[in-house]
């Protein structure tokens, strides 16, 4: 079945940097984008932006552009979000999600936590 | 600030329908290439409910249904069960190839 399985949870301190890995199994990786969103305690998601691993094409949200940077591997079917100088209101839940105009299905989530 | 406007609460009893709204700024909703719905329960990713507006993938309990008139998309819960108590959000995938989440509606079934 379609599926995508995330990396496990981090703890970065403030200013460093995160990588969540994103493994795709059940399709043909480079047919369809995957999306980064995000989730603090409580709150609603903020989508990051998107990569297309069949030519690498990014499109990120003005808030975190600069910051994010989202790369695909086709040879192992997983697609990566690093995000940078990370604050303390980084502090969610990240998950990666297949799809444009519609995203499914969605990764179990990776927590990460930035604490001093 | 979501771009997407949507009330924080609705609440029902067992078996009545429900409607929650989902509204863009002036013509932004128009103006969206696609409007989709996702239900979130508490610890768990979002899963699709309704894509393309109306559409409903397989699976999904023919209770969901979803519109749009003008700049204002719903989701309309026929019949609503305990097991539909979670939170709900739109997104829509913009003319711009960005994706934008409205703030999400808690559905508290009574």
């Amino acid at each position: 079945q379609v599926q995508l399985v995330q990396s496990g949870p981090e703890v970065k301190r403030p200013g460093a940097s995160v990588k969540v890995s994103c493994k795709a199994s059940g399709y043909t990786f480079s047919d369809y984008y995957v999306n980064w969103v995000r989730q603090a305690p409580g709150q609603g998601p903020v989508w990051l932006g998107w990569i297309s691993p069949k030519n690498g094409n990014t499109k990120y949200a003005q808030n975190f552009q600069g910051r994010a940077a989202m790369t695909a591997d086709t040879s192992t079917t997983t697609a990566y979000m690093e995000l940078r100088s990370l604050m303390f209101d980084d502090t969610a839940l990240y998950f990666c999600a297949r799809g444009l105009r519609w995203l499914d299905p969605w990764g179990q989530g990776t927590l990460v936590t930035v604490s001093s | 600030q979501s771009v997407l406007t949507q009330p924080a609460s609705v609440s029902g009893s067992p078996g009545q329908s429900i409607t929650i709204s989902c509204t863009g700024a002036s013509s932004d909703v128009n103006s969206y290439k696609s409007i989709s719905w996702y239900q979130q329960h508490p610890g768990k990713a979002p899963k699709v409910i309704i894509f393309d507006v109306s559409d409903r993938p397989s699976g999904v309990s023919t209770r969901f249904s979803g519109s749009k008139s003008g700049n204002t998309a719903s989701l309309t819960i026929s019949g609503v069960q305990p097991e539909d108590e979670a939170t709900y959000y739109c997104i829509s995938y913009t003319s711009s190839s960005t994706v934008v989440f409205g703030g999400g509606t808690k559905l508290t079934v009574l």
